[in-house]
């Protein structure tokens, strides 16, 4: 069935130093969501990437899509403490609104 | 400020109790999810509800779970009886579909705890 993978699964940074988290999925995909979700909190929409090769930028956040719309990124530049929880990425089963979520990579910005 | 509201936020019970949990849509949303996140499973999608029907709960145990919206304005999982593998966070989540764009808004979530 479809699947997507997310790594890493974990990441320790220096503050200030750069993150990046990736996601693959085993089959084409429509678009792709990212979510981050503070300790103890809710997963929180991100944005959502729908063209191939489509990067978009929330400040020091860059997301991209893949050409072949199968992969995607979420890169943050110089991270902060308050980059800290789990990110994950989301991808529509087949021609659903039903999103199948990675199994996140997990942030933590030492200072 | 909308958002997606839940009840009860914990739950505590023992093995074998009805348990229930409730979702309020924001509203004006045309979708709602049900999930559930664990250490070991991650975020598993259980029910998905558009316009009030039911369009898949292929996730859920069907012998003891169940997934209703009553109205527009709540959504219900109920699990009979509850195990403790069961305990985990749950998470509702409404979104609107429009125009090939969409996103979901998570509710806080039901920490629900059975021993």
């Amino acid at each position: 069935g479809q699947q997507v993978m997310q790594i890493p699964q974990y990441q320790h940074v220096q503050e200030g130093e750069d993150f990046t988290t990736y996601c693959n999925s085993s089959t084409t995909l429509s678009n792709i969501q990212w979510y981050k979700q503070r300790p103890g909190g809710h997963p929180v929409f991100l944005i959502q990437l729908v063209k191939s090769g489509e990067v978009k930028k929330q400040k020091r956040l860059t997301f991209q899509f893949g050409e072949a719309k199968k992969n995607s990124s979420l890169h943050i530049t110089a991270t902060q403490t308050t980059d800290v929880g789990t990110y994950f990425c989301a991808a529509p089963f087949s021609g659903t609104y039903k999103y199948i979520f990675g199994t996140g990579t997990r942030l933590k910005v030492l200072a | 400020d909308a958002r997606v509201t839940q009840t009860p936020r914990h739950k505590v019970t023992e093995m074998g109790q009805e348990v229930t949990m409730r979702c309020q849509p924001i509203l004006g949303h045309n979708t709602v999810f049900w999930y559930r996140q664990t250490m070991m499973q991650g975020l598993e999608l259980l029910a998905y509800f558009r316009n009030r029907a039911p369009l898949d709960d292929s996730g859920m145990p069907k012998d003891r779970f169940s997934a209703e919206m009553p109205d527009a304005t709540l959504a219900t999982l109920k699990i009979q009886p509850s195990e403790p593998r069961d305990s985990a966070v749950y998470f509702c989540a409404s979104g609107l579909i429009r125009q090939g764009e969409y996103e979901q808004y998570f509710g806080p979530g039901t920490r629900l705890t059975v021993t």
